[in-house]
């Protein structure tokens, strides 16, 4: 079946622009996960949504980030006024239970 | 903090030869360690889990070791094959608590494998 699928896949904006981000996780998975991956780091978390419950949201780096996940479903990761910093490939994973963690191909996100 | 120290950074095995991986983490409360394979361009993969009720889990050619007192966990890849080479992710969650799921990575090993 389909895997998790993220868009776009390459991104390149300006300094100080809004961005989306979007994740279609795998139909029937309940668990929604935001990851950032930066250059020679491992994966950060982000943010983390499990059904109707409200979204843990611990690991945002600032009030500039923020993500929705509408009816259950696909999940839109917002950048307010970009920083050349948030420059990263951002991952989204999904999860029929928890722990077990399907991941996209990301997207690759380059503010200039 | 890093809660999951991984190394080596980069490792360069023959082929045919066996690949090790170490992980360390500090929480007690982490009860699922997967290991996940990342080849360039592409998300990362899951390649093998382990749960600290067992010492040691193989699959295939890949087998995770488990030292629960010490607070370690290995990879070892077996008959390694150029098409390991990739960056390897160890991870540690908890499936209860605050932090339900959320993985904590590694920073990654880049392995290659020489034919």
């Amino acid at each position: 079946g389909a895997g998790v699928s993220q868009s776009p896949s390459n991104k390149v904006t300006e300094k100080g622009k809004d961005v989306e981000l979007r994740c279609d996780p795998i139909s029937g998975h309940t668990a929604l996960y935001w990851y950032r991956q930066s250059l020679g780091q491992g994966l950060e978390f982000l943010i983390y949504f499990q059904g109707n419950s409200a979204p843990d949201k611990s690991g945002l780096p600032s009030d500039r980030f923020s993500a929705e996940r509408t009816g259950g479903s696909v999940s839109t990761l917002t950048i307010q006024r970009t920083q050349q910093e948030d420059s990263a490939v951002y991952l989204c994973a999904s999860s029929p239970q928890v722990n077990e963690q399907f991941f996209g191909p990301g997207t690759r996100l380059t503010v200039l | 903090q890093q809660q999951v120290k991984q190394s080596p950074q980069s490792l360069i095995v023959q082929k045919g030869g066996i690949s090790i991986i170490n992980c360390a983490y500090e929480n007690t409360a982490f009860d699922y360690f997967p290991w996940y394979q990342q080849f360039p361009g592409k998300g990362p993969a899951l390649l093998i889990a382990i749960r600290p009720d067992v010492s040691e889990k193989k699959e295939g050619r890949f087998t995770i070791s488990f030292n629960k007192s010490a607070k370690q966990f290995s990879l070892h890849i077996m008959d390694s094959q150029p098409g390991d080479s990739a960056t390897y992710f160890c991870a540690a969650s908890q499936r209860r608590g605050s932090t339900l799921g959320r993985l904590y990575f590694g920073r990654g090993t880049q392995l290659t494998v020489w034919p």
